[in-house]
């Protein structure tokens, strides 16, 4: 299965800024995507990055909040724009891969998550 | 509304004992998945299920999908510490194309004593 490195691993950033999180996947994926996870809770999809178009957006969560870049087939990154303390969450990206052992089912494997802390 | 209800929400248990997590829907699914996340990791999958009535074993968990694609649980027999975190359903609706469009129930944490 794909093996996805995520950085940074956590950071805590003043309210107003802004914070990139960069995705780096081992091999050439034709979509990545980003979800968002609350302390404890489940997963939210953020966006749909496909290489040379714009980011598909779910409902609710909008381009100048959450810029996407996917220069290559092999990386992306996500900025959280005009940080606020609402923004605290981790911050996960993942790439469809292939279950083996389950028919050619598609599910996802995800990197490790960024944890951001707004004060 | 959640499309994947997932219930218990918190569940803390001794060593040694057994459970079971739900995950209901209203809506049919094409496919179940579970995934188990411990803290300061991403979710990593345990099992698909594709087929209504499937159920599948993975050492010391049992996987089930329900006969109409609208249900499924996860049963863990002899539970132990390193059972120990949050475990998420998630799904592909019937006629869904992407699967990075997984619907996620709310998940489970769970907390195994010694």
């Amino acid at each position: 299965s794909a093996v996805i490195s995520q950085k940074p691993s956590r950071d805590i950033c003043q309210r107003g800024t802004s914070l990139t999180i960069q995705c780096q996947v081992d091999s050439q994926v034709t979509m990545m995507f980003w979800y968002r996870q609350q302390p404890g809770q489940s997963l939210t999809l953020i966006a749909t990055a496909n290489q040379g178009s714009e980011a598909t957006y779910e409902s609710g969560f909008v381009i100048d909040k959450f810029p996407i870049s996917r220069p290559n087939l092999t990386f992306s990154t996500l900025t959280v724009s005009n940080l606020s303390p609402e923004d605290s969450s981790i911050y996960l990206c993942s790439v469809e891969d292939w279950d083996m052992g389950s028919s050619g089912a598609n599910v996802l494997t995800f990197g490790a998550g960024s944890r951001l802390t707004v004060l | 509304t959640q499309l994947l209800e997932q219930s218990p929400q918190f569940l803390s248990i001794q060593e040694g004992e057994n459970l079971t997590v739900y995950c209901n829907s209203s809506s049919v699914f094409s496919s179940l998945q579970w995934y188990r996340q411990e803290p300061g990791e991403g979710p990593v999958l345990l099992v698909t299920v594709v087929t209504g009535g499937e159920v599948k074993k993975l050492k010391r968990l049992t996987f089930q999908f329900g006969d109409a694609r609208k249900d499924s649980s996860l049963h863990i027999t002899a539970a132990q510490p390193g059972d120990t975190g949050l475990y998420l359903c998630a799904g592909v609706r019937a006629g869904g194309t992407s699967y990075g469009k997984l619907t996620f129930g709310q998940g489970t944490i769970l907390t195994v004593h010694p």
